[in-house]
């Protein structure tokens, strides 16, 4: 069965810095996304993207957060300057038409910011 | 936020019996629901979805019911199996886009 892939699976940063993390969606869905989840915490939606542009965006994906599809296959997340409280798991997401869709996770990608 | 909400953080059920997991929801403007389930070090994984104009899906051995009037959804495995222990996640989504509000999660833990 087709899967997200997400990489790395753990990703160890220093405040201040820049990670990306990166994912492969499903290849035939149309629609991508990425939520957090902070420890203890509930899952929380970050972004969707579809044609090459963010659809929707919550309040915790401000400026230092960035969304991109550099080729037909990958949907990055970069954090420009990270902090601690951006410590969580990031998961990855994709959907094939959009409304009413089921949303395939990734395994997500552990960052933890030191 | 407290759009969508479990109340049990755990449930523990015996093999074979019925297990029932309950969401609680507060806009009524959500009209797409779904169930995630999560082991450990894996993303959620979907389970079974149903839209606001139905009130029952059922897919195998799992069944979600929607009451829209008391904005409460629940999810029943039947019969539970020792591999469905995860934690479980409702989620919701209004008709202005995809975004899900997920609920806090259930922790199943079926004994044999």
């Amino acid at each position: 069965e087709p899967e997200v892939t997400q990489t790395p699976s753990h990703q160890v940063t220093q405040m201040g810095q820049e990670v990306i993390l990166r994912c492969v969606p499903i290849s035939n869905h149309l629609y991508f996304y990425w939520y957090r989840q902070i420890l203890g915490q509930k899952v929380e939606f970050l972004v969707s993207f579809y044609n090459n542009e963010i659809s929707e965006k919550s309040e915790i994906f401000d400026d230092q957060f960035s969304v991109e599809r550099p080729d037909g296959s990958n949907f990055t997340l970069k954090i420009r300057s990270t902090k601690l409280e951006d410590s969580a798991m990031y998961f990855c997401a994709s959907s094939g038409t959009g409304r009413n869709s089921p949303l395939h996770f990734g395994n997500g990608t552990r960052l933890t910011v030191t | 936020d407290q759009q969508v909400k479990q109340n049990s953080p755990s449930l523990s059920v015996q093999e074979g019996r019925i297990s029932i997991l309950n969401c609680d929801y507060t806009n009524s403007m959500f009209d797409y629901f779904l169930w995630y389930k999560k082991y450990p070090a894996e993303g959620p994984t979907f389970l079974i979805s149903i839209s606001s104009i139905k009130d029952k899906n059922e897919d195998g051995r799992f069944t979600v019911f929607l009451n829209k009037s008391a904005k409460h959804l629940s999810l029943h495995i039947v019969p539970s199996q020792p591999g469905d222990s995860a934690v479980y996640f409702c989620a919701a989504s209004n008709n202005a886009g995809n975004m899900l509000t997920f609920g806090g999660g259930t922790r199943l833990m079926v004994k044999p």
